[in-house]
This record gives C-alpha cells, sequence and structure tokens, in this order.
C-alpha cells in the first residue's frame, strides 16, 4: 500500500457534465499519474505530473485536463464528459525508494450515460 | 505498432506447469521493465521488476530481460490457481518520465 487513495470509487453521470476525480497520496512522491483501463486496450496514459504545477501529456489526453496544487493532490478533469469516457481510471504514483517502479491507487469506475 | 506489445491470450497452463508471458517493446533506449499482475476488479500490483539483461528470480517468479531483441519475459514456475490474472508488461520510456503498459495477457490455471 503506497497511501494512494482515489475518490469518488464509483460514478454515474450523464453526457455534457463536468467531472473531476481526485487522487490523494500521503508519502510525498513527486510524480503522480492518471490512466484509463478499458477492454483490449490495457493501461493508456492520460496525462501525468513531475511536481507541484508541471504536468504533461500522455497518449490520450483529448478531453482531460488535470492539476495540481499540491503535492499530495493530482485532479483529472473531463470538462465535457462524454460515453467515451466510460472507463476505469487509476491514479498512480512513481516511489523513489523502488527505482522507477509504479504503485496504483484503486480505481474509479466512470460511466457515462 | 505499439510501443508494448503482448499476446492477450487466454493462455491456459495446467496447475503444476511453467506458465511463460512474452512481451516485446519498441523503444531501444528503455531500462526499466516491470511485470504486473491484476486480478479482475483489481488495481494493477508489482511483480518484478528487471533492469539488466538475464534473468532475475523471486520466488516462483522469474523475469528475462533481453534488451538486443527488445524483449521482456515472466515465467512461473509450479502454476497455481491464485496465479490466474492478467499480466501487463510495462516499459520506462527513455525519456524516463512515463511508463507505458500493454495491453495485458489473461492467463487461466486449470486444476
Amino acid at each position: 500500500d503506497a497511501g494512494i487513495t482515489q475518490s469518488p470509487r464509483h460514478k454515474v453521470t450523464e453526457t455534457g457534465t463536468p467531472v473531476t476525480l481526485r487522487c490523494h497520496q500521503t508519502e510525498n512522491h513527486r510524480y503522480m499519474y492518471w490512466y484509463r483501463q478499458d477492454p483490449g486496450h490495457g493501461l493508456r496514459l492520460i496525462h501525468y505530473s513531475y511536481g507541484v504545477k508541471d504536468t504533461d501529456k500522455g497518449e490520450v489526453s483529448d478531453g482531460y485536463s488535470v492539476s495540481r496544487s499540491k503535492t499530495e493532490d493530482f485532479l483529472l478533469t473531463l470538462e465535457s464528459a462524454t460515453s467515451s469516457q466510460t472507463s476505469v481510471y487509476f491514479c498512480a504514483i512513481r516511489s523513489g525508494r523502488d527505482t522507477d517502479t509504479q504503485y496504483f491507487g484503486p480505481g474509479t469506475r466512470l460511466t457515462v450515460l | 505498432q505499439k510501443e508494448v506489445e503482448q499476446n492477450s491470450g487466454p493462455l491456459s497452463v495446467p496447475e503444476g506447469a511453467i506458465a511463460s508471458l512474452n512481451c516485446t517493446y519498441s523503444d531501444r533506449g528503455s531500462q526499466s521493465f516491470f511485470w504486473y499482475r491484476q486480478y479482475s476488479g483489481k488495481s494493477p500490483e508489482l511483480i518484478m521488476s528487471i533492469y539488466s539483461n538475464g534473468d532475475k528470480e523471486d520466488g516462483r517468479f522469474t523475469a528475462q530481460l533481453n534488451k538486443a531483441s527488445q524483449y521482456v519475459s515472466l515465467l512461473i514456475r509450479d502454476s497455481q490457481p491464485s496465479d490466474s490474472a492478467t499480466y501487463l508488461c510495462a516499459v520506462m520510456a527513455s525519456s524516463a518520465s512515463k511508463i507505458i503498459f500493454g495491453s495485458g495477457t489473461r492467463l487461466s490455471i486449470r486444476p
């Protein structure tokens, strides 16, 4: 357990509404990541952060934005949710104790109707 | 070409046998390689990491790396029903900022 929590754990929303997912860590890790996981696609990187206010895009960033105003929190926002964003979202941190190793949060299951 | 490729399976192996999972990657500059296990409905958990060519053993698990062939594998000896899961291969990009995952191989251990 790398001290990672995600909220909410489950959410159902309607197309066109904004949605924010939160990732919280307690161990002061520098790197944080947001992935989505869909059948047949494995884990795909959405955005990542390498420090407070320092973020970069991953391979599937369209339709998503992120913010990191504090080391412990990394927020993922869907400005206007679409049905194609129905997925399971995982947050991860990169541990400095174990070289380059990522540890994952419990995930958020998002359904966009 | 996908950056990290795995056979999606399912791979069916009898209990007690050796399960062999394979992964290829495209970024020649990659230096860090990982195997994760994911049970249905759960988050991925790290099994092994490997950084140098050759074999690395941890209990029933052995990771093998061949950078010249851009190939990583995971062997599971004495397979147990509890090993039934999806196994994800992951590679750290040469930029060292992000980790790219394969789509996973579903492993089923039959009693």
